[in-house]
């Protein structure tokens, strides 16, 4: 099985803030990564797929990157509608989580 | 627009078995360019990936929940159904039907709301 770890697991940021998110996977997956925000209440959203492409609809100060292991989400000026928890997500061999960031103020 | 609608009982006793009904509008579940998978989050913790369905029928399965789960599509009411057998109290969760991309790094682009299904007697 393919183990998923994200780092931080939470953070305090303020509006404007850049914050990165780092995702690692337990082997190399390719660019088969993709990234999820998710809202108390609510179901997860795409943000990007493949590692760095923007899901449709997305605003572009989310940005992906990274190849093999390790994989980073970036927002480039945090937005109010931004606090929420971010999970990573291989798609290499069957699926599996990340544990999770919380972004918070 | 793709609509994913979870239904099922929210209370399942232990040991009994959980079952839930994902009914897609907007899309078909017989499409050959997508497929479907179920996923559950418990209370405050992440998200944990319970299985797959190609429109094929053909399932894939988290192996720690194998034993226990089926997935089944049913192409006349364009429904996804998900069984999980001998419950206890750690199945308590959010359970999430949502359809997947094939597209090598596949990902779950529409999600349904989710439906809480606690397990206690």
């Amino acid at each position: 099985d393919i183990q998923m770890t994200q780092s931080p697991s939470s953070l305090s940021a303020s509006v404007g803030d850049r914050v990165t998110i780092t995702c690692r996977a337990s082997q190399s997956i390719n660019n088969y990564l993709n990234w999820y925000q998710q809202n108390p209440g609510k179901a997860p959203k795409l943000l990007i797929y493949a590692a760095s492409t923007l899901q449709s609809g997305v605003p572009s100060r989310f940005s992906g990157s990274g190849s093999g292991t390790d994989f980073t989400l970036t927002i480039s000026s945090l937005q109010p509608e931004d606090f929420a928890t971010y999970y990573c997500q291989q798609s290499y061999s069957q699926f599996t989580f990340g544990p999770g960031t919380k972004v918070d103020i | 627009q793709v609509q994913l609608q979870e239904s099922g009982p929210g209370l399942v006793k232990p040991s009994q078995t959980l079952s839930l009904t994902c009914t897609v509008s907007g899309g078909s579940v017989s499409s050959e360019s997508y497929y479907w998978s179920w996923i559950r989050q418990p209370a405050g913790k992440g998200l944990e990936w319970i299985g797959r369905i190609y429109h094929s029928g053909s399932t894939s399965y988290n192996p720690s929940l194998k034993s226990r789960v089926t997935i089944l599509l049913d192409t006349s009411k364009n429904q996804v159904s998900l069984t999980l057998s001998s419950v206890t109290a750690a199945d308590t969760a959010v359970y999430y039907c949502a359809r997947v991309l094939a597209l090598g790094a596949d990902y779950f682009d529409f999600w349904g709301q989710g439906t809480l299904v606690t397990v206690s007697s």
